[in-house]
């Protein structure tokens, strides 16, 4: 009850396009829902993060959609750019203080020139 | 930009040996956490830290685990004697309260031979 599950696990998309990026969980106890982008010999970085009272939070080229009653969420990324190429986590927890982050199974986006 | 640092960057151990990975979370954080991912795999999550104690632990987290804050800017990962499937990188993470993000280092690359 406690997995993240997450799709796809590889994504390659052309310079310009969309990248789409699925999350779904079970522990309806759950009320953070980051998602963190890592590169190569580096530690994830929060890139956005969004809570279940809202169903779609954006900033800049980067969009989470949130639907509670399915208990799933999707990073969108729009213009995707070659330097967007990296792992992506989307991760959940229950916000009060010291919750651990469940990380879903990351997802390798390339994106093409 | 404050930001979580770790040392050493590449930690070799011969396995039965034991190993300190130690960590400087950033300076107002009050909650902290080790985490690891073996090559290729998710995040997973080790251990929480508050107050001076463990606030939660994973099943990873076995008596071979110990996790210290020897002083005011320290938080370090004692693992007593090695495995050699305790080969990954270990992240440590920080936070400073409800709903706010972790912030990761860049990890230990921790490898038992």
């Amino acid at each position: 009850q406690q997995q993240v599950k997450q799709s796809p696990q590889s994504l390659i998309v052309q310079k310009g396009g969309i990248s789409i990026i699925n999350c779904a969980y079970e522990n309806t106890a759950f009320d953070y829902f980051p998602w963190y982008q890592q590169f190569p010999g580096k530690g994830p970085a929060l890139l956005i993060a969004i809570r279940p009272d809202v169903s779609e939070k954006k900033e800049g080229r980067f969009t989470i959609s949130f639907n509670k009653s399915a208990k799933q969420f999707s990073l969108h990324i729009m213009d995707s750019q070659p330097g967007d190429s990296a792992t992506y986590f989307c991760a959940a927890s229950i916000g009060t203080s010291g919750s651990r982050l469940t990380f879903g199974e990351g997802t390798q986006l390339t994106v093409n020139p | 930009e404050p930001e979580v640092t770790q040392t050493p960057s590449h930690q070799v151990t011969q396995m039965g040996q034991e190993v300190i990975l130690r960590c400087v979370p950033i300076s107002n954080h009050l909650y902290f956490y080790w985490y690891r991912q073996i090559l290729g795999q998710k995040v997973e999550f080790l251990v929480s830290f508050y107050n001076n104690e463990i606030s939660e632990k994973s099943e990873i987290f076995d008596d071979q685990f110990s996790v210290e804050r020897p002083d005011g800017s320290n938080f370090t990962l004692k693992i007593r004697s090695t495995k050699l499937e305790d080969s990954a990188m270990y992240f440590c993470a920080s936070t400073s309260g409800y709903f706010q993000p972790q912030h990761f280092g860049d990890g230990t690359r921790l490898s038992i031979l």
